[in-house]
C-alpha cells in the first residue's frame, strides 16, 4: 500500500544534542510537510517542500531545519533541542499545493522526548 | 490570526448515542474544510471534506458534517456511535487565500465510546 512512513516512531535525545527525524513516502507526491504537535494541542505546520522548493512558516524557530534529497524522503533536523521541543512530529504529503482537490496524507508520527 | 476552535476536548458516550462535535473557524474568506480522525496508535486519516456544493457532506463510517457559512462552522455528526469510533477527531481549515494550500488544525476532541 502506498503510504507515508516515519522513522523512528519514538526518539529520545539529550538537551542540545542534534537530532534528525525521517519521513519517506511511496505516493510520489510533490509536496511534503512537517508538523509539530504538542500534548493536547493542534498540529502546527513548521514548513513544507514543494518539489525542491523549501517554504518556511514565519514563526518556525531557526532551530528547525529540513532537507529533501529526493522526492521520496524528507528529514527534519533539530539543531539544538530544548525541553520545549518535546512533541509529536508529523510528516504529511499532498499531490499538489494548489487546486480544489487538495488533500494531505499523514504518517504515524515520531514522538520526540528531550532529556 | 486564523484559528480553528473545537468546543469539546473530551467527549464520553455510550454505544448507540448520537454524536455532534463542534468546529468553528475564524477565517472570513473561501475555505476548504476537513475532519481527520486518529484511532489509537494510528496516523491521522481523512474522515470527510468539504470543497463546494452541498453543505451537508457525507464521509466514511457513517459520519457527516454540515458547513454553515454564516456561522463559520463545520460540525461533525454521527447518529449512532460504536465502540470502534473511539478516537481523536481533528477539524482543519484550508483558507483559500493567495499562494499555496495549508491546513490549520483545531486542538482535537477525544471521543471515548463505552459499550
Amino acid at each position: 500500500d502506498a503510504m507515508v512512513i516515519q522513522n523512528p516512531r519514538y526518539q529520545v535525545t539529550q538537551f542540545g544534542k542534534p537530532v534528525t527525524l525521517s519521513c519517506s513516502q511511496t505516493l510520489n507526491h510533490n509536496v511534503m510537510y512537517w508538523y509539530q504537535q504538542k500534548s493536547s494541542q493542534a498540529p502546527k505546520l513548521l514548513f513544507h517542500y514543494y518539489d525542491k522548493d523549501f517554504n518556511n512558516e514565519a514563526d518556525t524557530p531557526d532551530n528547525f531545519q529540513s532537507r529533501r534529497p529526493n522526492t521520496s524522503f524528507c528529514f527534519l533536523d533539530i539543531r539544538s533541542p530544548g525541553l520545549g521541543d518535546a512533541a509529536m512530529y508529523l510528516c504529511a504529503t499532498s499531490r499538489s499545493r494548489t487546486g480544489s482537490s487538495y488533500e494531505q496524507y499523514f504518517g504515524p508520527g515520531t514522538r520526540l522526548t528531550v532529556t | 490570526a486564523q484559528s480553528v476552535s473545537q468546543h469539546n476536548h473530551h467527549v464520553i458516550l455510550s454505544e448507540a448515542a448520537s454524536l455532534e462535535l463542534g468546529c468553528n473557524y475564524s477565517y472570513g474568506g473561501t475555505v476548504n474544510l476537513f475532519w481527520y480522525v486518529q484511532y489509537p496508535g494510528q496516523h491521522l486519516q481523512l474522515l470527510l471534506k468539504y470543497f463546494s456544493g452541498d453543505p451537508l457532506v457525507k464521509g466514511i463510517k457513517g459520519f457527516e458534517a454540515e458547513f454553515i457559512k454564516s456561522k463559520f462552522s463545520f460540525n461533525l455528526r454521527k447518529p449512532s456511535v460504536q465502540w470502534s469510533d473511539t478516537a481523536e477527531y481533528f477539524c482543519a481549515v484550508n483558507p483559500l487565500s493567495g499562494g499555496y494550500n495549508k491546513l490549520i488544525f483545531g486542538a482535537g476532541t477525544r471521543l471515548a465510546v463505552h459499550p
